[in-house]
């Protein structure tokens, strides 16, 4: 365990499906990140938080709504998917100034 | 823009050889660049980092090699083992952000 946890591991969702992934750490960061890895692309970024705070969203679709409760927790709400949207949804936190990320195992979506 | 790459897709090697693997980074303004490995069903996970300010740092069995002339990084992973085999990605910052790019990624494959 790295000390990012993320739930589920697999998820398999209909495109009519509202599902949420989580991530949590108990590492004292205070950011966290989301990224989408599809097979054969480099890792994409789609959310970063800072102090609980959005600070950026990389043109992602409206259809994933991210969710930072505190810093020790972060959320990905999915709605109307589309099959292209499976992949492996990676989250990851770091102490800001300090620039390793530490990553979780990732939930392995299938939209069907 | 931003890139960064890596010059092989694969690598295969025999256990107990040396690995070298290679990346190309386009941002001359990247000031800190991390390599990460990735097992199957895992995240990455971290495996060594180096500033700018360095050309070479040692881990246990990984050496990093940074060459700013020509936007090159390398990673050196001495007596490679079976565990070794994963894929590995290189990531940089540009000076100023909390922002991490990563490459592609090469698959190694260590042989008995």
């Amino acid at each position: 365990e790295t000390g990012v946890t993320q739930t589920p591991r697999h998820l398999v969702m209909g495109m009519t499906n509202k599902k949420s992934l989580k991530c949590e750490q108990h590492l004292g960061h205070n950011a966290m990140y989301w990224y989408k890895q599809s097979a054969k692309k480099p890792l994409e970024l789609m959310f970063v938080y800072s102090l609980e705070e959005r600070v950026e969203n990389n043109s992602v679709p409206s259809r994933f709504s991210p969710e930072c409760p505190n810093s020790s927790h972060l959320f990905l709400h999915l709605h109307t998917l589309q099959p292209e949207d499976s992949a492996l949804y990676l989250c990851a936190s770091s102490s800001l100034g300090r620039y390793g990320y530490t990553f979780g195992s990732g939930t392995r979506l299938t939209v069907v | 823009g931003e890139s960064v790459g890596l010059h092989l897709p694969t690598l295969s090697v025999q256990e107990g050889d040396n690995s070298i693997i290679n990346c190309a980074y386009s941002n001359s303004a990247s000031d800190y660049f991390i390599w990460y490995k990735q097992e199957s069903g895992k995240g990455p996970q971290f495996i060594i980092d180096i500033r700018s300010n360095m050309d070479k740092r040692q881990g246990q069995r990984v050496t990093v090699l940074l060459n700013k002339t020509v936007k090159h990084l390398s990673l050196q992973i001495a007596a490679t083992q079976p565990g070794d085999s994963a894929v590995y990605f290189c990531a940089e910052k540009k000076g100023g952000s909390e922002k991490l790019v990563f490459g592609k990624g090469t698959k190694l494959t260590v042989n008995p």
